[in-house]
């Protein structure tokens, strides 16, 4: 069975500096993972997603993440944060085919100071 | 493309009461939805799946009986909390796929407030 593990409940960056979020997953299969964002009592908004296609993925807003089998982890950077980013993150992970159900993280708060 | 709507945003009800939360896809076929749940600072969990024209398979711990979902065209779920209480609200987000996609489009979510 998949699951997946946000290492930081709560990250605290200044505005300017890089963001790194911290994902690491479990699947039997090669799995599709994603990237969530979420803004106060509002919905899902996806960053960006690995399905088997190139180990590096770039997202909106500056986001990329970086597929690695070998160490099981899909971490999110940003090179130089914004106070708009400050928001909920879920590191997601589904398992093949298309449509299996998305197994989320618990999530990481992620707090920008000026 | 790939938009979903969620009504209404935010609903409160009195105990006992039910109350309806329609989920649409408003460019695109969606052949599954999904219905999750979520509590304050917390993560969404699953609740249930459905496919058009089928029952909805539901997750283990929910009450298929209490929350009533239907997924009766290719466009339109709903999700119905029957007999609710005051421990039934929550922040209620549909998603939706469509067929061979990986991707689910998720809905802005629905607000239940049970007083």
């Amino acid at each position: 069975a998949q699951s997946v593990t946000q290492l930081d409940s709560h990250v605290s960056v200044s505005e300017g500096t890089p963001v790194l979020l911290r994902c690491n997953y479990s699947s039997s299969y090669s799995p599709s993972l994603f990237w969530y964002v979420q803004h106060p009592n509002k919905g899902l908004q996806l960053l960006l997603k690995y399905t088997s296609a190139a180990t590096l993925v770039k997202g909106i807003n500056g986001f990329e993440a970086e597929f690695k089998k070998s160490e099981t982890s899909f971490h999110l950077t940003k090179p130089s944060a914004h106070m708009s980013d400050a928001a909920e993150y879920f590191c997601v992970v589904s398992d093949p085919p298309p449509g299996t159900a998305l197994i989320f993280g618990k999530g990481t708060t992620l707090s920008v100071s000026s | 493309g790939a938009v979903v709507s969620q009504h209404p945003s935010r609903v409160i009800c009195k105990s006992g009461t039910s109350v309806k939360i329609e989920c649409r896809s408003l460019d695109f076929q969606a052949t599954t939805m999904f219905w999750y749940r979520q509590f304050p600072k917390q993560s969404l969990m699953l609740m249930a799946t459905s496919n058009e024209g089928s029952k909805a398979t539901y997750e283990q711990g929910v009450e298929k009986d209490k929350f009533l979902i239907n997924h009766a065209s290719l466009t339109l779920s709903t999700l119905t909390v029957t007999s609710a209480h005051p421990e039934d609200s929550s922040f209620y987000i549909c998603s939706a796929r469509y067929r061979g996609s990986y991707e689910q489009y998720f809905g802005p979510g629905t607000r239940l407030t049970v007083t």
